[in-house]
């Protein structure tokens, strides 16, 4: 299964700032997945980066807030911007390697002060 | 009515119990059925992965779906503390590239 790489693993960020986070995967895919883990929900898909073409977002995400980069088939980047305190969450990105299951990496934890 | 339902538990039971963690859902579409088991401050780890109906064994560890009930579940023999986590359904309606819904997890505590 890939080898997923995420940073940074925590943070603690002042409102109305932004933060990128990054995901390294160590082998080449076609699909990365963002997610988000609110405590005491399920994990949402925010959404869906496929290298070469715009990101795909759920319902209620959008890409102002959230604008995601996928520049190669190894790497790609979440920006949460104009933090509020309701962003606090842990923030995780996945892949699935054919029909292989997804594979999570361990994911940003996010607060916001 | 949310696409998957879990109880959120928390759920505690002495080690060497069986364990029994389920989960209901609402979209028929739904082929493929995974556990993941997430530990404190860790992401998400692929534990069981089923496709349709039927039964998978894998150790200790036993997933069943049933699609005309639009229930599964995962049977855990032999409870050990290191099985203390929390337990998250998931299904999608296509495999590895299609994006999933996830339950709200159940948080397991096993008391040696």
């Amino acid at each position: 299964s890939a080898v997923i790489s995420q940073k940074p693993s925590r943070d603690i960020c002042q409102r109305g700032t932004s933060l990128t986070i990054q995901c390294q995967v160590d082998s080449q895919v076609t699909m990365m997945f963002w997610y988000r883990q609110q405590p005491g929900q399920s994990l949402t898909l925010i959404a869906t980066a496929n290298q070469g073409s715009e990101a795909t977002y759920e319902s209620g995400f959008v890409i102002d807030k959230f604008p995601i980069s996928r520049p190669n088939l190894t790497f790609s980047t979440l920006t949460v911007s104009n933090m509020s305190p309701e962003d606090s969450s842990i923030y995780l990105c996945s892949v699935g390697v054919g029909d292989q299951p997804q594979h999570f990496g361990d994911g940003t934890r996010l607060s916001i002060l | 009515q949310k696409e998957v339902e879990q109880d959120p538990g928390p759920l505690s039971v002495p080690e060497g119990a069986i364990v029994s963690l389920n989960c209901t859902y609402s979209n028929s579409a739904f082929q493929y059925f995974m556990w993941y088991r997430q530990y404190s401050r860790k992401g998400p780890e692929l534990l069981m992965y089923t496709y349709s109906s039927g039964n998978k064994e894998d150790g200790r560890f036993t997933a069943q779906v049933d699609k005309s009930s639009k229930y599964i579940s995962l049977f855990i023999r032999d409870s050990q503390p290191s099985d203390s986590a929390t337990y998250l359904c998931a299904m999608s309606v296509g495999s590895g590239n299609t994006p999933l819904v996830f339950g709200k997890g159940t948080r397991l505590s096993v008391i040696a």
